[in-house]
């Protein structure tokens, strides 16, 4: 069935550095991958997406790179500051859109240090 | 911009009492997804509905059901209500055109005492 998998499960940087979050599918249909950032007792927030027909995407600080033969993906956080402190979670999809649940990976809990 | 409602945000049922769930996705998005989360979980997808009818089916209990109405509003119903289903349950709209993304609500924090 479909699997997200996603490493690490917890991530610590300090201020400035860069963080890495890197994902695996099962499904080699997905062609939609979105990253959502959570904070405590908030809703998931769609911050970053690429889908099957791009292989990096930029967003100021945030990229996400997808690597369709060996079905991960990653996303990239570069001069991180303390409010990217969150949960971080990837997921994927098989369009079309309106019947593409997202399937999510565990979660990775970023903490950035000042 | 207009964001995804729910109501409530919050609510407290005891043991077998039912629950009802409301979703107003953004405006003239046509798809609602439901999905719960567990106390350090990953969202769980349940159902999902597209042009009013039903898309998808996750891990949803018999117990559960959901419909979306003409004013594309989606409500989830939940009956004989279990311990473990104390959980976040979240609403996600899509937008019209068969797109990808979806936009998640702000949540109902259900607790089953």
């Amino acid at each position: 069935g479909e699997n997200v998998e996603q490493h690490p499960s917890t991530l610590s940087v300090q201020e400035g550095d860069s963080a890495v979050i890197k994902c695996t599918y099962s499904d080699s249909a997905s062609n939609y991958f979105p990253w959502y950032k959570q904070e405590l007792g908030k809703r998931p927030q769609l911050i970053i997406d690429i889908r099957s027909n791009v292989g990096e995407k930029k967003d100021q600080r945030i990229a996400v790179t997808l690597n369709k033969t060996a079905k991960h993906f990653s996303l990239h956080i570069t001069e991180t500051q303390p409010e990217d402190s969150a949960v971080y979670f990837c997921a994927a999809s098989m369009g079309p859109g309106g019947y593409n649940k997202l399937i999510f990976g565990a979660g990775t809990r970023l903490a950035v240090h000042p | 911009a207009a964001g995804v409602i729910q109501s409530p945000r919050h609510l407290i049922k005891e043991k077998r009492e039912t629950a009802t769930l409301k979703c107003y996705p953004i405006p003239r998005h046509d798809t609602v997804y439901w999905y719960q989360q567990g106390p350090g979980q990953d969202p769980q997808f349940l159902i999902s509905f597209y042009e009013k009818m039903q898309s998808d089916k996750g891990s949803i209990p018999d117990r559960f059901s959901a419909q979306q109405f003409s004013d594309y509003h989606s409500e989830l119903n939940m009956s004989s209500l279990e311990l473990g289903d104390s959980a976040l349950y979240f609403c996600a709209s899509g937008p019209p055109g068969q797109g990808y993304e979806q936009y998640f609500g702000p949540g109902t924090r259900l607790t089953v005492t």
